[in-house]
């Protein structure tokens, strides 16, 4: 069975900085996907970033980027020049095939400070 | 054009009732997939509709039942309520056969057991 472990509960971060988040993954599939989730306190689950697995190239949406270690089974998100509209709960989730379902992280709460 | 809506937002029961949230996914999605996020942690799949029938489900006890409708609607139903049920519900929606990404989540029905 897949698991997803993110060891990092909370981070903190001031604003304009850059923050790492954690996340590893066990598997035993060579093709799946793999997500950024984050969740503000409204709890609208919404998608920051994705990887495919079968993809070398580590994914950026503006701010945020990844980088994905498919051997460690690691897949760590950056954000970038931190805003203070980050501050949510993130969740890294794993799927194993695009009918599948997401398996999720417990999450990290990031707090973003002016 | 409407995302994933869901209903109600909050709901309020006692141990031994019986509970229906309700679901009606983006336009255009024909597959409903529902999440069970407990306090503090990440969320949990329930079960997965696709076709008007259950096509895949997750580690919960049959009190958790679902129905699809012709629409794509979705209901959850839990029977026999437990305060362990206590949680935020999501759904989330998505199109057999498109994009892994594009899995759109509503903004959840917070359940409290009493």
């Amino acid at each position: 069975a897949q698991t997803v472990t993110q060891s990092q509960p909370e981070m903190s971060v001031q604003e304009a900085e850059t923050v790492t988040l954690s996340c590893t993954y066990d598997t035993s599939e060579n093709n799946y996907y793999l997500f950024w989730y984050k969740q503000p306190p409204s709890r609208q689950m919404i998608l920051v970033i994705r990887q495919e697995a079968y993809k070398q190239q580590n994914a950026t949406e503006n701010r945020f980027s990844v980088n994905f270690q498919k051997a460690a089974k690691s897949f760590s998100l950056k954000i970038s020049d931190s805003q203070l509209g980050d501050t949510a709960m993130y969740f890294c989730a794993f799927m194993r095939d695009r009918t599948d379902k997401l398996i999720f992280g417990t999450g990290t709460r990031l707090q973003v400070f002016p | 054009d409407a995302g994933v809506t869901q209903s109600p937002t909050h709901l309020i029961k006692t141990r031994g009732q019986q509970v229906t949230l309700r679901c009606s996914p983006k336009s255009g999605h024909d597959t409903v997939s529902w999440y069970q996020q407990a306090l503090g942690q990440g969320p949990q799949f329930i079960f997965q509709y696709y076709e008007e029938e259950e096509r895949q489900r997750g580690n919960f006890p049959d009190r958790f039942s679902g129905h699809q409708f012709p629409n794509y609607s979705s209901e959850l139903n839990v029977n026999a309520l437990l305060l362990g049920d206590s949680a935020l519900y999501l759904c989330a929606s998505s199109l057999e056969g498109g994009s892994p990404y594009e899995q759109y989540f509503g903004p959840g029905t917070r359940l409290t057991v009493t």
